[in-house]
C-alpha cells in the first residue's frame, strides 16, 4: 500500500549548523503534510505543517519544503542546538477520515 | 489536570491478562485517539472516537477495545494480551478541523511489556 517513509534513519550534525531531515512520500492523494518532534520518553510534538498546495513554509528556525514532483518533504532546522536533539516524523493527512499516517522516524543528534 | 494524562507509565503484564490503559483530557476535545509505536517505527492508529459516544477502527485494530462514555476519558483495553503487543501506547486529542485537517496532541505514553 501507500506510505510515507524516511531516506536516512540517523543524523548528526554539529551544534550551529543547519540540519535537513528528508521525507519521501507515495501517496499523491495527501493534501497536508506535518512534521513532529519526539524527544525521548515523551509523546511527538507538533512542529509546522504544509498544504499540498504549497511548496514552501517558514517558521521559527524550521523550514518545511515540499516537491511533489518527486513526491518529497524535507524539514531544515537552522542553527541547530542540543534541544532539538530528537526523533523526527513526517507525517501525511489523507482521505475524509482525515487521519494521520506517520513515515518511521529520523534520529537528529546534535553535536557539541 | 492540563492536557492529556495517560496511566500508567509502565507495566510489566503475563500474557493472556486484560489490561486497560486510561487516557483523560481536560481541553474538551471532541476527538480522541490511540496509537502505538514499536521501536524504531512511527505511530500506528489503532482506534479513534470523533465525538463521545462514537468509536473507529484504526490501522491496527485486531486485539484492542476502547470506548467513549464521555468526552474526557477513552480507554484502550487488551482483552488478552500477547507478545506481539508489548509497544508504547499514545494516546493524542483534537479540538477538530484546523486549517483542514485534526491537529493532534499527544500524551506521554505509556510503556507495555508483555511477556
Amino acid at each position: 500500500g501507500e506510505s510515507v517513509g524516511l531516506h536516512l534513519p540517523t543524523l548528526s550534525v554539529q551544534e550551529g549548523d543547519n540540519s535537513i531531515i528528508n521525507c519521501a512520500y507515495s501517496n499523491s492523494a495527501s493534501d497536508y503534510f506535518i512534521w513532529y518532534k519526539q524527544e525521548s520518553g515523551k509523546g511527538p510534538q507538533f512542529i509546522i505543517d504544509i498544504r499540498s498546495n504549497m511548496d514552501k513554509r517558514q517558521g521559527q528556525r524550521v523550514t518545511v519544503l515540499l516537491n511533489k514532483t518527486v513526491k518529497h518533504l524535507s524539514l531544515q532546522i537552522a542553527a541547530t542546538q542540543p534541544g532539538d536533539s530528537a526523533v523526527y516524523f513526517c507525517a501525511e493527512i489523507t482521505g475524509s477520515a482525515r487521519q494521520l499516517t506517520f513515515g518511521s522516524g529520523t534520529q537528529l543528534t546534535v553535536l557539541p | 489536570i492540563a492536557g492529556i494524562t495517560q496511566a500508567p507509565t509502565s507495566q510489566i503484564l503475563a500474557a493472556g491478562r486484560r489490561m486497560t490503559l486510561r487516557c483523560t483530557q481536560d481541553m474538551r476535545h471532541n476527538a480522541m485517539y490511540w496509537y502505538r509505536q514499536d521501536l524504531g517505527l512511527g505511530l500506528r492508529l489503532i482506534h479513534y472516537s470523533n465525538t463521545a459516544g462514537t468509536t473507529g477502527k484504526g490501522e491496527v485494530p485486531d486485539g484492542y477495545s476502547v470506548s467513549r462514555a464521555n468526552t474526557d476519558d477513552f480507554p484502550l483495553t487488551l482483552a488478552s494480551a500477547v507478545p506481539s503487543q508489548t509497544s508504547v501506547y499514545f494516546c493524542a486529542s483534537s479540538p477538530g478541523l484546523r486549517g483542514g485537517y485534526n491537529e493532534q496532541f499527544f500524551g506521554p505514553g505509556t510503556r507495555l511489556t508483555v511477556l
